[in-house]
């Protein structure tokens, strides 16, 4: 089956700096990537996916690439905020059975330092 | 958001005993999910189902049992609770078969003595 790794699992950034989160999958078939952000107590909530067909996507200071070749993907918050702080979850999708099957990274815990 | 709802948000129960945790989606979605979340693990999945009557094993699917005879609904069973499925449950649903987002409930937090 499909192994998602996920690093750093915490980083610290100062206010305004910049964020980047890596990803590795193991499964070719995997076409499909989406980023989630899970703040505490609360559920995860999607951010930002891709899919395989793409490289690149950008939603305002949210931004992920992805190389098929290399079998990675990256998550990229520009000018971070407090609110930024959370724990965020990179996934893959795989085919499997009756339905794609996503598999997510043990997550990273980033921390936004006013 | 509130399209997705869990039930019961917490639940102690005690070893040996059986607990159902019920998930129900509005959105008329195919697709559902349980998860369990556990530290250091991230989400791991336990079943999915396709649709009505359709279920299919996770990554973690022993000790738990799923129905779906609506499609609304998608109820997690654990037979025999035992101390090793405390953890943070999560249902999400999904459009499509799999190259499109899930969405996730509030999810149950499940103790077990």
């Amino acid at each position: 089956g499909e192994n998602v790794e996920q690093h750093p699992s915490t980083l610290s950034v100062q206010e305004g700096d910049s964020a980047v989160i890596k990803c590795t999958y193991s499964d070719s078939a995997s076409n499909y990537f989406p980023w989630y952000k899970q703040e505490l107590g609360k559920r995860p909530q999607l951010i930002i996916d891709i899919r395989s067909n793409v490289g690149e996507k950008k939603d305002q200071r949210i931004a992920v690439t992805l190389n098929k070749t290399a079998k990675h993907f990256s998550l990229h918050i520009t000018e971070t905020q407090p609110e930024d702080s959370a724990v965020y979850f990179c996934a893959a999708s795989e085919p499997s059975g009756s339905a794609r099957q996503l598999t997510f990274g043990s997550g990273t815990q980033l921390t936004v330092l006013p | 958001d509130a399209g997705i709802t869990q039930s019961p948000r917490y639940k102690i129960t005690e070893t040996g005993r059986q607990v159902t945790l019920m998930c129900h989606q509005t959105w008329s979605h195919s697709y559902m999910f349980w998860y369990r979340q556990d530290l250091g693990h991230g989400l791991r999945l336990i079943y999915y189902s396709a649709a009505a009557d359709i279920t299919d094993k996770g990554e973690v699917p022993d000790g738990y049992v799923v129905s779906r005879s609506k499609t609304e609904n998608f109820p997690l069973t654990l037979e025999s609770a035992t101390r090793s499925q405390t953890s943070v449950y999560f249902c999400a649903s999904s459009r499509d078969r799999g190259n499109q987002p899930q969405h996730f409930g509030d999810g149950t937090r499940l103790s077990i003595l």
